[in-house]
């Protein structure tokens, strides 16, 4: 079962930030949170991942809250092209026996012009 | 080479048939995956194969019969099966098990 919850989907004007916000209440110490997108008819891409400090990369920021409880994950100047489902998901590393990447239905964002 | 890739792009295939979907990845990956997903679903995992050994088999039907020859191949052979089969299927990699997947853009199976 997916450990997160995202709203179903969310807008965004082009040129601006994008927040997609993700709950994991019951995260582990031992869990990372992942954050994936799937544009329409492609296979899923990783974007981020982090444990507990703010992450960043040349695609994405990975704000994790102090409690760790939450996560958002940040574009910041958001295009057409980003128009996808996000999924974010928390998982053990190392895994715990078993556990896999659990994809739950994620967040769709559209990028409006 | 930093990618997945994944043939034939898309299938169609009678009930009866036999048909493998092909898997490769370049990138020295040590794990390997089989997902399906459905229209409007998220990714479901099938398989996980860790060093080229069956790790993970979630309860898939044996009409589905994963196979990993090397470390670089990952094949997923079809037979008998049912039109709710229809679905695109994903073919992952990651360094190993611990570590983030990279997918390749799916087969797009259709069974009539």
């Amino acid at each position: 079962d997916a450990k997160t919850t995202q709203p179903p989907s969310m807008d965004c004007a082009e040129g601006r930030a994008a927040n997609l916000p993700c709950n994991h209440s019951t995260i582990s110490g031992n869990e990372y949170v992942y954050w994936y997108r799937q544009i329409h008819s492609q296979g899923p891409q990783y974007i981020i991942h982090g444990l507990k400090n703010n992450e960043t990369n040349e695609m994405a920021s990975l704000i994790i809250t102090e409690d760790r409880k939450s996560s958002t994950l940040i574009l910041p100047h958001a295009t057409l092209r980003d128009t996808a489902v996000y999924y974010c998901i928390v998982r053990a590393r190392p895994a715990n026996y078993g556990q896999n990447f659990v994809f739950g239905p994620g967040t769709r964002l559209s990028v409006l012009p | 080479d930093t990618e997945v890739t994944q043939t034939p792009k898309h299938l169609v295939m009678g009930m009866t048939n036999k048909k493998s979907l092909k898997c490769e990845q370049h990138m020295g990956h040590r794990a390997m995956y089989w997902y399906k997903q459905k229209a409007k679903k998220p990714p479901e995992l099938m398989f996980v194969y860790s060093y080229e050994k069956l790790s993970i088999n979630e309860s898939v039907p044996s009409r589905f019969s994963p196979e990993c020859p090397n470390s670089s191949l990952l094949n997923l052979h079809l037979h008998a099966l049912q039109p709710e089969d229809s679905a695109l299927y994903l073919c992952a990699s990651s360094w190993d098990r611990e570590y983030e997947q990279y997918f390749g853009p799916g087969t797009r199976l259709t069974v009539t």
